[in-house]
């Protein structure tokens, strides 16, 4: 069962903030976040484990809440290189779910000069 | 060269055919996964393996065979090709220990059934 993800698409100004949030009608062991440039495949950026972990690195991290089985994405004082398709991908909680790996449907991130 | 490497990276063929693409890594991770990307739909995955010999069903599985007879390749066939089948398929790698770890995509595969 694919995460949802919020919003479809953002417009941004360089120097601007975004979120971008992943949540799950399941119960969630991991959240992971990939990056996909046009023509270019995924890129992983990081993995949060359930336990309200916060992660990140530079100006771009994440947090998770095992509470509403939500993940959202941080992008800070943001940059043209940041500009992309991003991902959430998420592994259940459970036996059978165990090494699956499904992804939402990807938030379109436009940054501008 | 190591990595994990897809081919062909474009395909187009005709309804009705049977079409294998192919997906190769050189880490010897355990896990390989299939997705397929249409815009509007992210990445809905097909199949998953957690080792050789072992497979499993992902959301839309339904036209297409896998098999993993060798830890390092993991073949998607359609055996009949249809048209909504046109997309661009993602195989990908990784390993599992008490988390999964990063995943690494092929470039992908753009395939146009006519």
């Amino acid at each position: 069962q694919q995460p949802v993800q919020s919003p479809q698409a953002v417009i941004l100004r360089e120097g601007e903030d975004a979120v971008i949030n992943c949540s799950s009608s399941k119960a969630l062991y991991s959240v992971h976040w990939y990056r996909q440039k046009h023509g270019e495949a995924p890129v992983f950026l990081m993995i949060l484990l359930k336990g309200g972990e916060q992660k990140g690195h530079e100006k771009i991290s994440a947090s998770f809440n095992e509470k509403k089985q939500q993940s959202s994405l941080y992008l800070t004082a943001s940059q043209l290189s940041y500009s992309g398709t991003y991902f959430c991908g998420t592994e259940l909680t459970g036996g059978t779910s165990y090494g699956k790996l499904t992804f939402g449907q990807g938030t379109i991130l436009t940054v501008h000069p | 060269d190591a990595g994990i490497t897809q081919s062909p990276r474009y395909k187009i063929t005709e309804t009705g055919r049977q079409v294998t693409l192919m997906c190769h890594q050189t880490w010897s991770h355990s896990y390989m996964f299939w997705y397929r990307q249409d815009l509007g739909h992210g990445l809905r995955l097909i199949y998953y393996s957690a080792a050789a010999d072992i497979t499993d069903k992902g959301e839309v599985p339904d036209g297409y065979v896998v098999s993993r007879s060798k830890t390092e390749n993991f073949p998607l066939t359609l055996e009949s090709a249809t048209r909504s089948q046109t997309s661009v398929y993602f195989c990908a790698s990784t390993d599992r220990g008490w988390i999964m770890t990063e995943a690494f995509f092929g470039q992908g595969t753009r395939l146009t059934v006519v």
